[in-house]
């Protein structure tokens, strides 16, 4: 079944460390994204890629990074920079920049220990 | 710069009732929308989406209205249901340019649906 899967489920991280979270599609869609959840403030853009080997800075880059060397994988790294990183975290993938529909994936609950 | 807004963090409604969800936008490009339904700890997916040359889209229970000159859409539920409880997403899209298919969302409404 094609889809769209972040891993791990849940991530504990310690103040200091960077982190990458995991975010796979096999649904050969061209664009990806990334966004954060908090409560009350509804989904924010932190990263977008609408082609292998490009990415553009959403709304909230500050303090996070990621790479796209394949059209499948678009992984996100936390970096020891994001002041307040616990929030849950949504990776979404788009058919092609003239689609509108996002397909995402489960999520990835980020908690700072 | 909020450029969609949910005025209403939250609703309440009886089961079998209408749930009438309200999303207002600021962004006059903004030329397509679309409604995601989430549950706790899942990504959300899509419900329903209206382009701006319509001001109606209906599918089951889920009809969206769009009036463009108040930048205001709503997406009405009938008959409510106890599995529609939810948080309910707007989100719109501006063609062309850059920007052309990223989406930007509402801050949410949690729909509870009592039986």
């Amino acid at each position: 079944d094609g889809g769209i899967t972040q891993s791990p489920k849940y991530l504990f991280r310690k103040e200091g460390q960077n982190v990458t979270l995991s975010c796979e599609q096999n649904l050969n869609h061209d664009a990806m994204y990334w966004y954060r959840q908090d409560p009350g403030q509804g989904l924010r853009l932190i990263y977008y890629s609408q082609i292998v080997n490009d990415f553009q800075k959403g709304d909230i880059a500050e303090g996070y990074s990621v790479s796209r060397e394949k059209k499948e994988s678009f992984p996100l790294t936390v970096t020891s920079a994001q002041k307040n990183p616990t929030a849950f975290y949504l990776c979404a993938s788009q058919p092609s920049t003239g689609s509108y529909g996002y397909t995402f994936g489960s999520g990835t609950r980020l908690t700072v220990v | 710069d909020q450029q969609v807004k949910q005025n209403s963090p939250s609703l309440s409604v009886q089961e079998g009732r209408i749930s009438i969800l309200n999303c207002d936008y600021t962004n006059s490009m903004f030329d397509y929308f679309l409604w995601y339904k989430k549950y706790p700890a899942e990504g959300p997916t899509f419900l329903i989406s209206i382009s701006s040359i319509k001001d109606k889209n209906e599918d089951g229970r889920f009809t969206v209205f769009l009036n463009k000159s108040a930048k205001h859409l709503s997406l009405h539920i009938v008959p409510s249901q106890p599995g529609d409880s939810a948080v309910y997403f707007c989100a719109a899209s501006v063609a062309g340019g850059t920007s052309y298919g990223k989406l930007t969302f509402g801050q949410g409404t949690i729909l509870t649906v009592h039986p």
